[in-house]
């Protein structure tokens, strides 16, 4: 159960738009169309902002947005706002009822 | 609304147990697979365990198997983890989170568990 690799930080300017990165294998983040991603500010818990890849909980804006290709997953946050700036986890089923996080990247608003 | 309300963390020591709880209401509970995930000071999110809706299965990252229980109680619509054997590396807060399409979707605000002489 290795943690998948997600940059330790990334950033962007107010408008821009920003990716970040969730490499896997084929046992986890190739294999499944299972992947999520989380938004968290210090101190206060998750808040799920996409899950099976690209699906939008209801309430998440439509700047938050998924991809995956092979064994990679991608967040994309467009119109960067300030709000943005936060700590950002992707996760991905394992099979067996099993789930890994990634190591989590810091989102820097300039 | 969903609520998720977590409890029990505290200081013990190492080799010694502890009981989470995570209360939960606003939906309902005996429906909903549920999960235990933790975050050690400053660093990231860790997938612990999970359960089924009524209780007959149970999955545990590695580095929790054979030590932690994940158990519920659907009638008091609470989610527990028995932690035996702790280890100072078990320091963290532990959410509880109900599971939508294989993601935790609801989190509780989490307690935090310290493990240390």
């Amino acid at each position: 159960q290795s943690a998948l690799t997600q940059p330790r930080s990334v950033s962007g300017s107010p408008g821009q738009s920003v990716t970040i990165p969730c490499t896997g294998t084929s046992s986890d983040v190739g294999g499944y169309n299972y992947v999520s991603w989380y938004q968290q500010y210090p101190g206060k818990a998750p808040k799920l902002m996409i899950y099976d890849v690209s699906e939008r909980p209801s309430g998440v804006p439509d700047r938050f947005s998924g991809f995956k290709s092979a064994n990679t997953a991608s967040l994309t946050i467009s119109g960067l706002q300030a709000e943005d700036e936060a700590d950002y986890y992707c996760c991905s089923y394992v099979g067996g009822y099993t789930w890994v996080f990634g190591g989590g990247t810091k989102l820097t608003v300039l | 609304e969903v609520q998720l309300v977590e409890s029990g963390g505290g200081l013990v020591q190492p080799g010694g147990s502890l009981r989470l709880s995570c209360a939960a209401s606003g939906f309902t509970f005996s429906s909903r697979w549920m999960h235990w995930v933790r975050q050690a000071p400053g660093k990231g999110l860790v997938w612990v365990s999970h359960l089924n809706s009524d209780g007959s299965r149970t999955t545990y990252a590695d580095s929790v198997k054979g030590r932690f229980t994940i158990s519920r109680d659907n009638a008091k619509n609470t989610l527990y983890l028995q932690m035996n054997s702790l280890r100072v590396e078990d320091t963290a807060v532990y959410y509880c989170a109900t599971d939508r399409s294989y993601s935790e979707d609801n989190w509780g605000q989490g307690t935090l568990v310290t493990v240390s002489s």
